[in-house]
């Protein structure tokens, strides 16, 4: 069975400008979760989905980020416009169930903002 | 705000030690988890305890939860150069009906061959 996949891998771009970063969960699974995870504040939560819908997005560090889940085998992370402080590598998470279950989580994609 | 905390931060030990970690957290849960981080790779599930549980063993990883000190730990024995990797607690945390995870900043373990 496929994993959580993610894309792209690897992202580099200018302040200013536009992201977005893709997940494909593993299929079955209903809830999913993208986290951020950088040196200084270890592994966060954004935003989280149960059934394609947003359940909690308190941890969206501002307007600039916005997430959508249009079905239930896809979801993007937008940041409009990115700054160098965005650079971090995003995870994204799938499980089963409620945001408690066991998580599945994705290869990742590490942004650099320059 | 942080909810699990590891400890150590950082552990090095050589091949055919066991590896110790600790996590501590700071309201009840209902489970705690133990993930675990290679280098430049997402988290892997290792093992769930439930909080009326008090011990559970899965190959070389035994974890054990005391919910009145609000601690957990993670052995790892026998260990390989292969464990190399950062471990990580999560708790979760009912917040206004949405039940998510809460993960711990990790602990750091070196095995050296």
């Amino acid at each position: 069975d496929a994993g959580v996949i993610q894309s792209p891998r690897h992202e580099v771009t200018e302040m200013g400008q536009e992201v977005t970063l893709r997940c494909k969960p593993i299929s079955g699974h209903n809830s999913l979760f993208w986290y951020r995870q950088t040196m200084m504040r270890g592994l966060e939560l954004l935003i989280y989905f149960n059934n394609n819908v947003p359940i909690d997005d308190s941890g969206m560090p501002e307007d600039r980020f916005s997430a959508k889940m249009p079905n239930a085998s896809f979801s993007t992370l937008k940041i409009q416009p990115s700054e160098p402080r965005d650079s971090a590598v995003y995870f994204c998470a799938s499980s089963t169930g409620t945001g408690y279950n066991e998580q599945f989580f994705g290869p990742g994609t590490r942004l650099t903002v320059l | 705000s942080q909810q699990g905390e590891e400890d150590p931060q950082a552990l090095s030990i050589q091949e055919g030690e066991n590896a110790t970690m600790n996590c501590s957290y700071k309201t009840s849960i209902n489970n705690l988890q133990w993930y675990r981080q290679n280098s430049g790779r997402g988290l892997v599930h290792l093992i769930l305890i439930r909080s009326n549980e008090r011990e559970k063993h899965s190959g070389r990883l035994r974890v054990t939860l005391d919910t009145s000190k609000k601690s957990s730990s993670l052995l790892i024995t026998a260990s390989r150069a292969a464990d190399t990797a950062s471990y990580f607690c999560a708790t979760d945390v009912p917040q206004g009906g949405s039940e998510k995870l809460v993960f711990g900043k990790g602990t750091k373990l070196t095995v050296n061959p």
